[in-house]
């Protein structure tokens, strides 16, 4: 059964540093991973997905790597801004799953100090 | 275009009592997810719907949760005999087609008090 983690739960960083949110997934047999933002009464807004067969994806200040063999993605966020402050979460898509679920990550929740 | 809405936004009921979310998807959208996150924990799945084809209902927790969905608009989730360990934040996301991107509503926060 997939498993998804993130590590740390929590990270609180002063505005203008760069960033590292990880996630891991005990099962390497995916699809895909997405990486999306959570804003509290805003729902949740997809960020980067990375396929399979791709190693990252940039979008920005924001960079998704895929290690499958390891199990491991990072977010990595550069220069963070006050406005980057949210809970990220990661999700897989396994290969086996019909409908495509998405198993989640519990998120960590990112505070960028002005 | 609009996005996904739900409606209530925020939802108080005691316990015992019955509620029904409502999920708006993008039009055109033929799959539909409902989710469930508990505070502090990530998503759970819960339902999926695709087209016409019958719904995916292992996610279901319980015979208390049931889904409805007409065509491809409209999907109302209920909760019956609602329960404490109900409360939480329930998300509708739809997407083009299975296995495309899902862009998500903004939840529902459900207390049972």
């Amino acid at each position: 059964k997939q498993e998804v983690t993130q590590i740390p739960a929590a990270l609180s960083v002063p505005e203008g540093e760069n960033l590292v949110l990880n996630c891991s997934f005990t099962d390497s047999a995916i699809y895909n991973l997405q990486w999306f933002r959570q804003d509290p009464g805003k729902g949740l807004t997809s960020l980067l997905l990375i396929q399979s067969s791709q190693r990252e994806q940039t979008s920005g200040r924001l960079n998704a790597s895929l290690d499958k063999s390891s199990g491991r993605s990072t977010l990595y966020i550069a220069a963070s801004q006050p406005g980057d402050s949210a809970t990220y979460l990661c999700a897989v898509r396994g290969l086996m799953d019909s409908n495509y679920q998405l198993i989640w990550g519990a998120g960590t929740k990112l505070i960028i100090k002005p | 275009g609009a996005g996904v809405s739900q409606s209530p936004s925020n939802k108080v009921t005691e316990k015992g009592k019955d509620v029904e979310l409502r999920c708006d998807p993008i039009s055109g959208h033929t799959a539909l997810y409902w989710y469930r996150q508990r505070l502090g924990q990530g998503l759970e799945f819960l339902i999926y719907f695709q087209g016409n084809s019958a719904p995916d209902k292992s996610g279901l927790p319980s015979d208390r949760f049931s889904a409805e969905r007409t065509g491809e608009s409209v999907s109302t989730l209920t909760i019956q005999r609602t329960q404490q360990e109900d409360s939480a934040v329930y998300l509708c996301a739809s997407s083009q087609n299975r296995g495309q991107t899902q862009y998500f509503g903004p939840g529902t926060r459900l207390l049972v008090l």
